[in-house]
């Protein structure tokens, strides 16, 4: 099945820095979603985005899909920024099943 | 719309125990999901249902079985719990047509199996 590799597996920054999180995936995919799982342990969608570009706020995120990756940004960030952050890909052939990432663990200090 | 909604939070099994973990969506999609997410992991597909009617396996199934009667109802039951199914089980939808799209998910059960 597809592999699904984010780096850094953990950040920790202070608030107002800026930071990139990676994604790469091993096959061509037709989903890629975002998601922000806060402290409480919810499931916050941040971006669906199989290709291109999108932002909202503070956040934008970018999936190149011919070169298999898709990076994060989040700018001037603050401490309700942390949490962990998957990446999930869906390919043709993976029976709408998502495949998740092990996540980014990012802590934001005051 | 209140989304996809779980039921219940938090549940204490002891092991042999069965139970249900409840799941309904209220925006009409078609596509339902449950996963499992393990400390420290990425979340598991364990079922998926395409339909009323109709559900598949995913990842993994072992250990639980599931029903799609309605479009907006899809519980999860687990027969015999056992320890290794301590887990938070996120029950998710989409609406799909052609092809891939965007998946919502609910706030989790949180299962224990001592």
């Amino acid at each position: 099945g597809i592999q699904v590799e984010q780096s850094p597996p953990d950040l920790i920054l202070q608030e107002g820095a800026n930071s990139t999180l990676r994604c790469n995936f091993s096959d061509s995919v037709n989903n890629l979603q975002w998601f922000h799982q806060n402290p409480w342990g919810q499931l916050i969608n941040l971006f669906y985005i199989p290709s291109g570009t999108k932002q909202n706020g503070r956040l934008s995120a970018t999936t190149v899909a011919t070169e298999r990756y898709s990076l994060l940004y989040i700018s001037s960030s603050q401490t309700t920024d942390s949490g962990v952050y998957f990446c999930a890909v869906e390919t043709e052939t993976s029976g709408s099943r998502l495949t998740f990432g092990e996540g980014t663990q990012l802590t934001v200090n005051p | 719309n209140a989304g996809v909604t779980q039921t219940p939070k938090f549940r204490i099994l002891k092991i042999g125990q069965s139970m249900t973990l409840q799941c309904a969506q209220d925006m009409n999609h078609n596509y339902m999901y449950w996963y499992r997410q393990d400390p420290g992991m990425g979340l598991k597909l364990i079922y998926y249902s395409v339909g009323a009617g109709i559900t598949d396996k995913g990842e993994v199934p072992n250990g639980y079985n599931v029903s799609r009667s309605t479009t907006e109802d899809f519980p999860l039951r687990l027969e015999l719990a056992a320890p290794s199914q301590t887990s938070v089980y996120f029950c998710a939808s989409s609406y799909r047509g052609q092809g891939a799209s965007e998946q919502y998910f609910g706030p989790g059960t949180r299962l224990t199996v001592t």
